[in-house]
């Protein structure tokens, strides 16, 4: 069972405020992901990582940063939050080097509401 | 660039009928091919996926799926659907050796008593 989490679940916050998204995995995986989903739409990636210090932006541009302090953690970051970034966040992680070959598991997902 | 396909956005089915979600990908070089199933409040889990080797791939809760390579096509099926199959079905494609997963937009299951 993969272990992998996210907090909070559900946050509705008004315009303007910073936020930080936690996640954080148990199974030692040196890469995780964070997706952004709307209803009825793909999952868009929108930043990855590598290992510790390492970053990527994803194929959908945000507004958001990441860091990678430590493999187990890697927080999302909205510096002043509007209506738009009004989402579901999804963040996974894959060990391909484990011989699941881009196998990724996700987390239950952040339901982000910006008023 | 690779994509995917998913035909139909809502699919409903009859409890104990077959279950046949469409996906077509595209891609330049031999994909990864994934199904991910997503309840509600919750988030993605792998049924099945298909790597190398044999074509028809068996997954978790009785679905499987069938690489076409002629038809680029990655069609999940379950001879007999539960009511607890009700979710949201996401098709993926990956290049070998690519970790970045590229997403269908889904396709929600609707079971019918």
């Amino acid at each position: 069972e993969a272990d992998i989490y996210q907090t909070p679940r559900y946050l509705v916050i008004g315009t303007g405020k910073k936020i930080t998204l936690e996640c954080s995995q148990t199974m030692g995986h040196d890469k995780m992901y964070w997706y952004q989903q709307d209803p009825g739409m793909e999952l868009h990636l929108i930043h990855y990582s590598y290992g510790v210090n390492s970053t990527e932006k994803g194929d959908l541009s945000s507004e958001s940063t990441v860091s990678r302090i430590r493999t187990e953690h890697f927080p999302l970051t909205l510096e002043s939050a509007r209506p738009s970034h009004t989402s579901q966040y999804l963040c996974a992680s894959s060990d391909p080097t484990g011989g699941d070959l881009d196998e990724q598991f996700f987390g239950p997902g952040t339901r982000l509401t910006v008023l | 660039a690779q994509s995917v396909t998913q035909l139909g956005s809502h699919v409903s089915v009859s409890e104990g009928a077959l279950v046949l979600l469409r996906c077509n990908y595209s891609s330049s070089v031999p994909p990864y091919l994934f199904w991910y199933v997503q309840y509600p409040n919750q988030g993605l889990q792998l049924l099945l996926k298909y790597t190398t080797g044999a074509t028809l791939v068996k997954g978790i809760n009785g679905f499987e799926a069938e690489f076409k390579k002629s038809e680029t096509s990655f069609h999940l099926t379950k001879p007999s659907a539960h009511m607890s199959d009700a979710a949201e079905y996401f098709c993926a494609v990956s290049d070998q050796g690519d970790d970045k997963i590229i997403f269908g937009k889904g396709t929600r299951l609707h079971i019918l008593p």
